[in-house]
């Protein structure tokens, strides 16, 4: 079955960078859309990114856009995060998420990695 | 940017009971909404999408319909493990957004 596994997440002070991968199996995943959805602790739902199937086209949210960047490498079945100048707003849950019969929704989803940005 | 607003924030129901969950857009979505469910400390799970499609796996105690602007999520009857948080999620254009929620508990 599909199975998405989030990795990279941990405390980052403010300003620094940090790299998260989301590792992909149970499907063809080259052929496939992938976002990254957030979710602050006690908060509500926050899409982050979106790359295509084959990485030619990318889209962010306005609060993550010029610092972020999404990628993904199909020959290892991986989708990435990088994060730069890192805000304690960008603290959250993240979780990657394939994108369902690629048609922007999202299903499933991983378990998700805590990014914790504080000094 | 859409904005989606869900109503109520929270609904208290029994077991059994039907539960009616709205979403409203900001500006016409058409079709493309969807929802989502969340348990504590799990991840969000896909209900419904394109605003009346249940998605694989999702019994038919959930319905969804609605266009435009205007959505409503119906669980016919309630079961215990439908007890969590309800998101709606448009895809009209980008950015893509989140309603803030709508939590249904027990009574």
């Amino acid at each position: 079955q599909v199975q998405l596994v989030e990795s990279g997440g941990g405390v980052v002070q403010p300003g620094g960078s940090l790299r998260l991968s989301c590792a992909a199996s149970g499907f063809t995943f080259s052929s496939y859309g992938m976002h990254w959805v957030r979710q602050a602790p006690g908060k509500g739902l926050e899409w982050v990114a979106f790359i295509r199937f084959d990485g030619s086209d990318k889209y962010y949210a306005d609060s993550v856009k010029g610092r972020f960047t999404i990628s993904r490498d199909n020959s290892q079945n991986t989708l990435y995060l990088q994060m730069n100048s890192l805000r304690a707003e960008d603290t959250a849950v993240y979780y990657c998420a394939k994108d369902y019969s690629n048609s922007n929704w999202f299903d499933p989803w991983g378990q998700g990695t805590l990014v914790t940005v504080s000094s | 940017e859409i904005v989606l607003t869900q109503s109520p924030a929270t609904l208290s129901l029994s077991p059994g009971e039907r539960a009616t969950l709205s979403c409203r857009a900001s500006q016409s979505v058409s079709s493309y909404l969807a929802w989502y469910q969340q348990k504590p400390g799990q991840a969000p799970r896909l209900l419904m999408y394109d605003a009346s499609n249940r998605a694989t796996g999702i019994p038919a105690r959930f319905s969804g319909s609605g266009s435009g602007t205007d959505f409503t999520l119906t669980i016919s009857s309630l079961e215990p493990e439908d007890f969590a948080v309800y998101y709606c999620q448009h895809r009209s254009n980008w950015p893509f957004t989140f309603g803030p929620g709508t939590k249904v508990d027990i009574k």
